[in-house]
């Protein structure tokens, strides 16, 4: 069974300032995902990694992935307090939908 | 174009009872999954139906069961409910393995 792990669980920002989120799988993992999610409310798909070497960008937001390292990372660039949310990867086997979830990574972006 | 629709969005039952969440996919999706999240352990994959056929299954009791219809339209039951299955149930459509899903809203089940 697909294990992901996420880094850091709580991450406190100040505006304008730049960080990145690591993701961690344990076996093969042929698909990478990037999920937002804001207090009370579903998750929102932002990025769907399909390849090694895969880089996605929106906004101040970029994913990237490294499937012989099995890192995915998601950075943030100059923060806004509209980032402030919880960041969840997932990691699913390449013919399946069966879809693990890392712990997510409590952001802050403090003015 | 709709979105995937849960209902309902609210539930309070008694122990012991047993429920029934809903789950209408984006149209043309057939790949339906169940999420529950609790503070405490995350986002714990229930079970993911395709065609009508349940095709992976998480480490949950049998008391969590569902099913889906010809049309996609999905549905779990939580039989002998606990105060445990205090929850918010998400259930996520995808057009096929690899496309990521797209989430409901959920339904929140609180238990008493």
């Amino acid at each position: 069974e697909l294990k992901v792990e996420q880094n850091p669980l709580f991450l406190s920002m100040q505006e304008g300032k730049n960080y990145t989120i690591y993701c961690n799988y344990s076996t093969t993992s042929d698909r990478l995902y990037w999920y937002r999610q804001d207090p009370g409310k579903s998750l929102e798909s932002l990025f769907v990694l399909l390849s090694n070497g895969a880089v996605k960008q929106e906004g101040r937001l970029m994913a990237s992935l490294d499937t012989k390292a099995r890192l995915s990372t998601l950075h943030i660039t100059a923060a806004v307090h509209d980032l402030s949310a919880t960041y969840f990867c997932a990691g699913s086997p390449y013919n399946n939908n069966d879809m693990r979830f890392g712990a997510g990574t409590r952001l802050t972006v403090k003015p | 174009k709709a979105g995937v629709t849960q209902t309902p969005r609210y539930l309070i039952k008694t122990r012991g009872q047993q429920v029934t969440l809903s789950c209408s996919p984006i149209s043309g999706h057939r790949s339906v999954s169940w999420y529950q999240q609790t503070p405490g352990q995350g986002l714990q994959f229930l079970f993911e139906y395709f065609s009508e056929t349940q095709r992976n299954k998480g480490n949950f009791p049998g008391r969590f069961s569902g099913r889906q219809f010809s049309n996609s339209r999905s549905e779990m039951n939580v039989s002998t409910l606990e105060l445990g299955d205090s929850a918010l149930y998400l259930c996520a459509s995808s057009l096929a393995a690899g496309y990521g899903y797209t989430f409901g809203s959920g339904t929140r089940l609180t238990v008493v």
